[in-house]
C-alpha cells in the first residue's frame, strides 16, 4: 500500500527566501502530482511529474522527482505573498488507478 | 467552462439521515472520484470509477455508495449519515484514467453531520 509524507507540515518563510518541500512515498510510484489548496477553496494542479528525473518549473515553483529515492521536492524560490498556500504531493498507484495523497504542507510567506 | 459542479456547497444533517452529493463533468472525462477532507489528513480516496458503469472503492467507501450510469454524473450517497462524516468533499474527474494526466477538482461540499 501505498503511503505518501511530506516535510514540513507547517512553513513560514519570509518574502525572497527559498525553501524546499518534501515528498517521500513508500513503495514504487511512477507518477508524482503536486496540487495547491488556497484556504476554504478546492484544489488546483500544480505539476505531474511522469518520470525519474523529471523536472517542471512554473513561475517560482519548480517540482522533481527521484523515482529510486522514492522522493519528489516543491522548490520555492524568492516567495512572495501570493504563494501562501497548502501544498499537496501525491502518489499514483497504476494498478489501482488512484492517487493517494500526503497530508499536505501549509505554506505561510510573511513580508 | 463549467468543469466539474459539485451540489449542495453546504449542507448540515442530522444522524441517520440519508442524501446524495452531487457531481457533474462537461469534459467528457471517463475517470472520476470522491475525496474526502479532514484537517491534518489530507484527501482520502472514498470511491471512483474509471467509466460509466465501473465503480470501485478507494481507501475510506464504508458508509459511501456511488454508481455511474452516465460519463457526466458521479453521485456520492451518504446511506444512514454519521458525525464522523462530517468533512468537506471534493469530486474529480480526469481524461482517460490518471496515468499522465491531471485531475480537475470541483469547489467542495461542507458537510456537518449532527
Amino acid at each position: 500500500e501505498l503511503k505518501v509524507e511530506q516535510n514540513p507540515l507547517f512553513l513560514s518563510m519570509q518574502e525572497g527566501k527559498n525553501y524546499t518541500i518534501y515528498c517521500n512515498y513508500s513503495t514504487t510510484s511512477d507518477r508524482l502530482y503536486w496540487y495547491r489548496q488556497d484556504p476554504g477553496k478546492s484544489l488546483e494542479s500544480l505539476f505531474v511529474l511522469l518520470s525519474n528525473g523529471a523536472v517542471k518549473q512554473e513561475g517560482r515553483l519548480m517540482a522533481s522527482l527521484d523515482t529510486k529515492a522514492r522522493l519528489s521536492t516543491l522548490h520555492i524560490t524568492a516567495a512572495v505573498h501570493d504563494l501562501s498556500a497548502t501544498y499537496f504531493c501525491a502518489g499514483y498507484t497504476g494498478t489501482a488507478s488512484k492517487l493517494t495523497f500526503g497530508t499536505g504542507t501549509r505554506l505561510q510567506v510573511t513580508l | 467552462n463549467a468543469g466539474v459542479t459539485q451540489t449542495p456547497k453546504f449542507q448540515v444533517l442530522k444522524t441517520g439521515q440519508s442524501m446524495t452529493l452531487q457531481c457533474a463533468q462537461d469534459m467528457n472525462h471517463e475517470y472520476m472520484s470522491w475525496y474526502r477532507q479532514d484537517p491534518g489528513m489530507g484527501l482520502r480516496l472514498i470511491h471512483y470509477s474509471v467509466g460509466a458503469g465501473i465503480t470501485d472503492q478507494g481507501e475510506v467507501p464504508n458508509g459511501y455508495n456511488v454508481s455511474r450510469s452516465t460519463t457526466e454524473d458521479f453521485p456520492l450517497r451518504l446511506l444512514s449519515a454519521a458525525p464522523s462524516q462530517t468533512s468537506v468533499y471534493f469530486c474529480a474527474s480526469s481524461p482517460q484514467g490518471l496515468a499522465k494526466n491531471i485531475q480537475y477538482f470541483g469547489a467542495g461540499t461542507r458537510l456537518s453531520v449532527l
